[in-house]
């Protein structure tokens, strides 16, 4: 079953926050975050194990809430090559290592 | 490293028609995922293969096939083509498949289906 992600779409002006959100129906095990641009490859962000970590790279950070079978993804201080599409993938706790992707989050940061 | 690659990278098919699509990973990697990508509906799971075999697979009609062969180069098969079959396909590779592996995408094929 496919996570559900919120918003759907979202722009942004640049230096300005988001946080983009991932809703699972079933316990989760782990939580991947990718990022992809237009034309391109999903590009991965980070992945945030069962644990409620919270994980960072430069000014994107995530988190991981367990109990909530949620994932929180925020973008800090928006820069332009932000834009693209948001996926989270998710895996539950009897999944065997199968990675299901939400439906994604589009962001577009303005100048 | 070489990176995923995807072949072909375009394709145009008619309804009825199979087709079959190519994924090699990066060296040493022995997992192999196939995803779906249409818009609106995000990255539909297919199927993974990890040393030959196929490992989990997603809710698709058994006209999507695929295989991996002993040097980790996986194809994907579709037969009797639908128009609803027009999409994006990605491959996505990782060392060992397990679940603290980020996975490397392909480019992708670009299906049309006419």
């Amino acid at each position: 079953q496919q996570p559900v992600q919120s918003p759907q779409a979202v722009i942004l002006r640049e230096g300005e926050d988001a946080v983009i959100n991932c809703s699972s129906s079933k316990a989760l095990y782990s939580v991947h975050w990718y990022r992809q641009k237009h034309g391109e490859a999903p590009v991965f962000l980070m992945i945030l194990l069962k644990g409620g970590e919270q994980k960072g790279h430069e000014k994107i950070s995530a988190s991981f809430n367990e109990k909530k079978q949620q994932s929180s993804l925020y973008l800090t201080a928006s820069q332009l090559s932000y834009s693209g599409t948001y996926f989270c993938g998710t895996e539950g706790n009897n999944a065997g290592n199968m990675l299901t992707f939400g439906g994604g989050t589009r962001l577009m940061v303005k100048p | 490293k070489a990176g995923v690659t995807q072949t072909p990278r375009y394709l145009i098919k008619t309804r009825g028609q199979q087709v079959t699509l190519s994924c090699s990973p990066i060296s040493g990697h022995r997992s192999v995922s196939w995803y779906q990508q249409t818009p609106g509906q995000g990255l539909q799971f297919l199927f993974e293969y990890f040393s030959e075999t196929q490992r989990n697979k997603g809710n698709f009609p058994g006209r999507f096939s695929g295989r991996q062969f002993s040097n980790s180069r996986s194809e994907m098969n579709v037969s009797t083509l639908e128009l609803g079959d027009s999409a994006l396909y990605l491959c996505a590779s990782r060392p060992g498949g397990s679940t603290n592996e980020k996975l490397f995408f392909g480019s992708g094929t670009q299906l049309s289906v006419l």
